[in-house]
């Protein structure tokens, strides 16, 4: 699975965007991009995933750039239940370990 | 929604005893999956199952097993818990887009 790198820390203030950067330069044709968030002692909750088209849900927008070496998530409307750890991870869900790799992620502090 | 119920959030074990960590999902998926995660080390993949009956050894099986006899459940025994199980156990499972894992809440497990 192709390497994921991700700043370790970012603030964002409650009600305006936050951008989540991702860098995966080394991602292959069949990897797709999952971003997941943990809050402190919960379990990783799913946000997002895409392939090769941006992507929206009722949580965020995934941009993922044209040669896919990077993408971004998007919380719109950050709010202070927002802050968490965000995993971004590229994986092949065919491929025969099925696990999901986490990094480090990045840490969103979202500040009133 | 997707529901994953793991069966304690809290457990705490004594050394040389057998510990069952029982984890229901509500969504027909085929893939179930156990992680630890510990500090430093993010998630590691314990077992996993794609059906009923079966399973796969993840990264780090030694100490565990697992049993998976309806498709909803899936549980993860400590046959001799020890202290270096201490832990925080999750639950995951997965469906067929893009195998997309959904995580329960998760098991703090301390064995004393």
């Amino acid at each position: 699975d192709a390497k994921t790198t991700q700043p370790p820390s970012m603030d964002c203030a409650e009600g305006r965007a936050a951008n989540l950067p991702c860098n995966h330069s080394t991602i292959s044709g069949n990897e797709y991009v999952y971003w997941y968030r943990q809050i402190h002692s919960q379990g990783p909750q799913y946000i997002i995933h895409g392939l090769k088209n941006n992507e929206t849900n009722e949580m965020a927008s995934l941009i993922i750039t044209e040669d896919r070496k990077s993408s971004t998530l998007i919380l719109p409307h950050a709010t202070l239940r927002d802050t968490a750890v965000y995993y971004c991870i590229v994986r092949d869900p065919w491929y025969n370990n099925n696990d999901m790799r986490f990094g480090a992620g990045t840490r969103l502090t979202v500040k009133p | 929604d997707v529901k994953v119920t793991q069966s304690s959030r809290y457990l705490v074990k004594r050394t040389g005893e057998k510990v069952f960590l029982e984890c229901v999902q509500d969504m027909d998926h085929e893939n179930m999956f156990w992680y630890r995660q510990d500090p430093g080390l993010g998630l590691r993949l314990i077992y996993f199952s794609y059906d009923v009956k079966m399973k796969e050894k993840g990264d780090i099986p030694e100490g565990y097993s697992v049993s998976r006899e309806k498709k909803e459940r899936f549980s993860l025994i400590l046959e001799s818990a020890s202290t270096n199980q201490t832990s925080m156990y999750l639950c995951a499972s997965g469906g067929l887009e893009a195998d997309t894992q959904y995580f329960g809440p998760g098991t703090r497990l301390t064995v004393l």
